[in-house]
């Protein structure tokens, strides 16, 4: 069974900072990683989408890589800001062009503080 | 794009008593469809999903079941519920490989 696990846990830094935030996977044989945001007692907002074929995607002051035969995937913050507080979780896929089941770390809680 | 609708987003329900929380998605056809719930100090857990009209597969066993009566609508259920069915409950739309999420709905059993 696929499992997920993000490090770390919990990340407090100063505005201004670049972070990197870390994602494992146990089974390499995954379709597509995503980064999702998520505010306190709200929804999950996609950040970044990476096939499984591609290496890295960026937008804006985000960057996340993907290393699939080694089971990682990083998530880059550059320049953080106080608004990018909040949860970060990955998720792997398990089927490719339709959405199959995603399967979650339990996220990296994320305080920019100014 | 798709938008998500879940309500209600806050719930306090005795335990017993039965649930109902609707899902329904805009701005897509024949989108496979997600239930999660988030439970305090937990990752995400996928309860059911749904590839189409009546189609539910449940991922585990529990007192809560789902529907899909129409193509964008998704309801999950419970006769009775229990503590333990507390949560943060988060209805979830495929569009290609791309998930989009709802607000959410917070349930709390007591």
């Amino acid at each position: 069974k696929q499992e997920v696990t993000q490090i770390p846990a919990a990340l407090s830094v100063p505005e201004g900072e670049n972070l990197v935030l870390n994602c494992s996977f146990t089974d390499s044989a995954i379709y597509n990683l995503q980064w999702f945001r998520q505010d306190p007692g709200k929804g999950l907002t996609s950040l970044l989408l990476i096939q499984s074929s591609q290496r890295e995607q960026t937008s804006g002051r985000l960057n996340a890589s993907l290393d699939k035969s080694s089971g990682r995937s990083t998530l880059y913050i550059a320049a953080s800001q106080p608004g990018d507080s909040a949860t970060y979780l990955c998720a792997v896929s398990d089927r490719g062009s339709t959405l199959g089941r995603l399967y979650f770390g339990r996220g990296t809680q994320l305080t920019v503080w100014p | 794009s798709q938008t998500i609708h879940q309500w209600p987003a806050t719930l306090v329900q005795p335990v017993g008593s039965p649930l109902s929380l609707e899902c329904t998605v805009e701005g897509t056809s024949n989108p496979n469809l997600y239930w999660y719930r988030q439970a305090a100090g937990r990752g995400l857990q996928l309860l059911f999903y749904s590839v189409g009209i009546g189609q539910i597969s449940s991922e585990v066993p529990q007192n809560l079941s789902a529907s899909r009566p129409q193509d964008r609508q998704f309801i999950l259920s419970s006769k009775k519920l229990l503590l333990s069915d507390s949560g943060f409950y988060l209805c979830a739309c495929g569009q290609g490989a791309k998930a989009f999420f709802g607000q959410g709905t917070r349930l709390t059993v007591v």
